[in-house]
């Protein structure tokens, strides 16, 4: 089973609302990410998780906070979003998270920030 | 620093014909590897082949097969017998620097958005 599943698949929401992203691997890795993807640009890595460890791209404002209970568990929690924040936020995993580990996406959530 | 570069923003091919996709890279690392993704309309990104700078062989996987020129600093996949369901996004990506808290980073370039023509 090489699927990482991503829910819900479309969400909509106001700037002062709080949401989660949930995302689920069960092919035992123990690295999990958080991308942000605009329309017509590439992925940009937000978050690491590995072996439960948290690594911060620096550049992600406060309003995103990530969460992993456990290794095949990730969420993201939204809080407090803007406009500019509506992107694709697609979740992945790999075996490892050092050099040549390939990884995993789920389908994505699509935001939409009213 | 490390920078990935796709200098085809989009790319024909015919079906059934072999298309080449351009990617080139710039680091100052002795050990290092590179990724394809391909990324379909639907938003899933989909791992195609990995290369590593050690590696005396090109990578093969299927009809994905990668041209790696490491003094030329180029990682070009080369895609045979193209078919319909291949058109998508195409994006080479390698780790570049680490974030706070130590894990690499997996940078992505801009892509190339291939169309297969019947």
């Amino acid at each position: 089973d090489t699927e990482v599943t991503q829910t819900p698949k479309h969400l909509v929401m106001g700037m002062t609302n709080k949401k989660s992203l949930k995302c689920e691997q069960h092919m035992g890795h123990r690295a999990m990410y958080w991308y942000k993807q605009k329309a017509k640009k590439p992925p940009e890595l937000m978050f690491v998780y590995s072996y439960e460890k948290l690594s911060i791209n620096e550049s992600v404002p406060s309003r995103f906070s990530p969460e992993c209970p456990n290794s095949s568990l990730l969420n993201l929690h939204l809080h407090a979003l803007q406009p500019e924040d509506s992107a694709l936020y697609l979740c992945a995993s790999s075996q490892s998270a050092r050099l040549g580990y390939e990884q995993y996406f789920g389908p994505g959530t699509r935001l939409t920030v009213t | 620093a490390q920078k990935i570069t796709q200098t085809q923003p989009g790319m024909f091919v015919q079906e059934k014909e072999a298309v080449t996709l351009d990617c080139t890279y710039d680091t100052s690392d002795q050990s290092y590897g590179l990724f394809w993704y391909k990324q379909p309309s639907s938003g899933e990104m989909i791992f195609l082949i990995y290369q590593g700078s050690y590696d005396e062989q090109n990578a093969t996987e299927g009809r994905y097969s990668l041209n790696f020129q490491k003094a030329r600093k180029s990682a070009n996949l080369v895609i045979s017998a193209s078919q319909l369901g291949d058109s998508a996004m195409y994006f080479c990506a390698m780790r570049e620097g680490r974030l706070q808290g130590g894990s690499e980073k997996l940078v992505f370039g801009k892509g190339t958005k291939l169309t297969v023509n019947p």
